[in-house]
């Protein structure tokens, strides 16, 4: 499958405190998905992004996917501990959406 | 109450043996995949299916086997052959390939 970078790896943040991750693709995708996955948990379905240049809004986060379609962001404004976990980002090239990120830890200090 | 079971959620094994993974769905998806997930480390894709009787390999097929023979039912056998099984094995579907997926709870598998 394609290749995509996610960074951070890690991100400790203090309750309150902003938070963005970022996916990057040297290929033009399709789609691009966003997952969470609370600790022991299993991944659960975010959001998913088509459009050139979209943004998509669910109460504090904020995703975006970019004018090139290489690259997409998630960000979460006023962090809460409820926020902990991983965060991935999921690419798809054509009908299959096969390659994960490795994903962002997200921790919060309250 | 619809969704997608995996079972057992731990399971340990002796190196050597075979062992499969059960994965149910009953959210009528035609599409159905599972990944590999070790500690601090994203999925990675082991086999797909889009349809009843047919699988496509995925990045790490390598030591795993699949059968899809009914919509609902997409097991995973790790063989002997996988050089390091012990791992946290997802299973996910989606109704057609590529929208968005629907995951399990997870089978732990350690093999000692």
């Amino acid at each position: 499958g394609q290749q995509v970078m996610q960074i951070p790896q890690y991100q400790h943040v203090q309750e309150g405190e902003d938070f963005t991750t970022y996916c990057n693709s040297s290929t033009t995708l399709s789609n691009i998905q966003w997952y969470k996955q609370r600790p022991g948990g299993h991944p659960v379905f975010l959001i998913q992004l088509v459009k050139s240049g979209e943004v998509k809004k669910q109460k504090r986060l904020t995703f975006q996917f970019g004018e090139a379609k290489k690259n997409s962001s998630l960000h979460i404004t006023a962090t809460q501990t409820t926020d902990v976990g991983t965060y991935f980002c999921l690419s798809g090239a054509g009908s299959y959406q096969l390659t994960f990120g490795k994903g962002t830890k997200l921790s919060v200090i309250p | 109450d619809g969704g997608i079971t995996q079972s057992p959620k731990y399971l340990f094994r002796k190196e050597g043996q075979n062992v499969t993974l059960s994965c149910e769905q009953n959210l009528n998806h035609d599409a159905m995949y599972w990944y590999r997930q070790d500690p601090g480390q994203g999925l990675r894709l082991i086999y797909y299916s889009q349809i009843v009787n047919d699988f496509q390999k995925g990045d790490i097929a390598e030591g795993y086997s699949v059968s899809r023979e009914k919509k609902e039912s997409f097991p995973l056998t790790v063989t002997s052959a996988q050089k390091n099984p012990t791992a946290f094995y997802l299973c996910a579907s989606s109704s057609l390939a590529g929208d968005e997926q629907y995951f399990g709870p997870g089978t732990r598998l350690t093999v000692t």
